[in-house]
């Protein structure tokens, strides 16, 4: 029941195309789903994150959809860019503030 | 802001050794921190959570005297591996809790350890 599911382990777009990247959680305490982006050798920076109050967020080219009654999330990459190349992980936690449940993440290349 | 920072961000050492990993929170204070180990091609796989002044939890499976956690203060946490072996290598990533309305984890740079 801790298990967050991470889709597709890779996925490859053409710059200026769309990257969708798509999670799936179990445990219904979950109110917490942040995602991370993470460079080679680099710590996973935070990228934008959700709590089940809202079903959209947007910041930027970067939008979490959230769907509650689905138990599913997802991150678009509007317009991708050769520099969006990375790992992108999906995570959650119960009451903010716990240890994160990460997600198996996707390897993202965006080609020119 | 939220700035994590890991010494160091590499280390070598010798079968039978110890070292000392530290996470620093820069621009904030983190209570909480956690201890990340992660395999080439991985996901993160949580080790233990530091508390500020009191000793730290450690997941299933993970050696409390191999891997020890210091929080001693609420910008600075510590993993020391002791005794480490050629198996401890691994990328090791502490993150911060920054308490500010809603809570938010932000991720040190990892630091890489190669045990010969």
């Amino acid at each position: 029941q801790q298990q967050v599911k991470q889709s597709p382990q890779s996925l490859i777009v053409q710059k200026g195309g769309i990257s969708i990247i798509n999670c799936a959680y179990e445990n219904t305490a979950f109110d917490y789903f942040p995602w991370y982006q993470q460079f080679p050798g680099k710590g996973p920076a935070l990228l934008i994150a959700i709590r089940p109050d809202v079903s959209e967020k947007k910041e930027g080219r970067f939008t979490i959809s959230f769907n509650k009654s689905a138990k599913q999330f997802s991150l678009h990459i509007m317009d991708s860019q050769p520099g969006d190349s990375a790992t992108y992980f999906c995570a959650a936690s119960s009451q903010a503030g716990t240890a994160l449940i990460f997600g198996k993440g996707t390897t993202l290349s965006v080609s020119s | 802001g939220a700035v994590v920072s890991q010494h160091p961000s590499w280390v070598i050492c010798k079968s039978g050794t110890s070292v000392k990993i530290e996470c620093r929170s820069l621009d904030f204070q983190a209570t909480t921190m956690f201890w990340y180990r992660q395999f080439p091609k991985q996901s993160l796989m949580l080790m233990a959570t530091s508390n500020e002044g009191s000793k730290a939890t450690y997941e299933q499976g993970v050696e409390k005297d191999k891997f020890l956690i210091n929080h001693a203060s609420l910008t600075l946490s510590t993993l020391t591996v002791t005794s480490a072996h050629p198996e401890d290598s691994s990328f090791y990533i502490c993150s911060a809790l920054r308490e500010m309305g809603y809570n938010e984890q932000f991720f040190g740079p990892g630091t890489r350890l190669t045990v010969l």
